[in-house]
């Protein structure tokens, strides 16, 4: 069962739009929501992560935005640029005990000049 | 920079070959992770250890073992490489379980003919 669902799988934009991924999740003990970005070759590598006592967290173009009533959380890239064409995976986890991450299934983003 | 290496980027094994892969990280994590990523469906843990000599199933552990005899190196072992292991492997390592600090690998894409 996947615990943690993301949409869509992939996503193409055009440079300068706005790039928008969406998560949902059942489990409430969840507390910690980090976005992993990977290019062709690497890892995933972390972008940034959110804590559901904030709606919004922003760092330079990217934003994710919490809903902790609906359980949902997104990643949005504005003015999306060729260099964020990546994989994108969202993650969940209780922050308190020794948990693992449960990641979403991915989005590969294409950013179109 | 702290890193997470995996001893191959490429790997072709034939299939009922016992095949190991490697990583090593230096960061002196107490956790690490063996993921497989496929298209469509994201990250699935397949085993991880959370200190020296332990270790603990993931989501998938079927057809995979493991062993960590040193606290910087997590080695995966296919038992009998079968076709459907053909996949991209992922390792990672973090200090704490549930702070979502994962540094992964590169990965190693295995082809299992």
């Amino acid at each position: 069962q996947q615990q943690v669902k993301q949409s869509p799988q992939s996503l193409i934009v055009q440079k300068g739009g706005i790039s928008i991924i969406n998560c949902a999740y059942e489990n409430t003990a969840f507390d910690y929501f980090p976005w992993y970005q990977q290019f062709p070759g690497k890892g995933p590598a972390l972008l940034i992560a959110i804590r559901p006592d904030v709606s919004e967290k922003k760092e330079g173009r990217f934003t994710i935005s919490f809903n902790k009533s609906a359980k949902q959380f997104s990643l949005h890239i504005m003015d999306s640029q060729p260099g964020d064409s990546a994989t994108y995976f969202c993650a969940a986890t209780p922050l308190t005990g020794a948990n693992n991450l449960f990641f979403g299934t991915g989005t590969r983003l294409t950013v179109i000049p | 920079d702290v890193k997470v290496t995996q001893s191959s980027r490429y790997l072709v094994k034939r299939t009922g070959e016992k095949v190991f892969l490697e990583c090593v990280q230096d960061m002196d994590h107490e956790n690490m992770f063996w993921y497989r990523q496929d298209p469509g469906l994201g990250l699935r843990l397949i085993y991880f250890s959370y200190d020296v000599k332990m270790k603990e199933k993931g989501d998938i552990p079927e057809g995979y073992s493991v062993s960590r005899e040193k606290k910087e190196r997590f080695s995966l072992i296919l038992e009998s490489a079968s076709t459907n292991q053909t996949s991209m492997y992922l390792c990672a390592s973090c200090r704490d379980r549930g702070r979502g600090g994962y540094t992964f690998g590169s990965g190693t894409r295995l082809t299992v003919v």
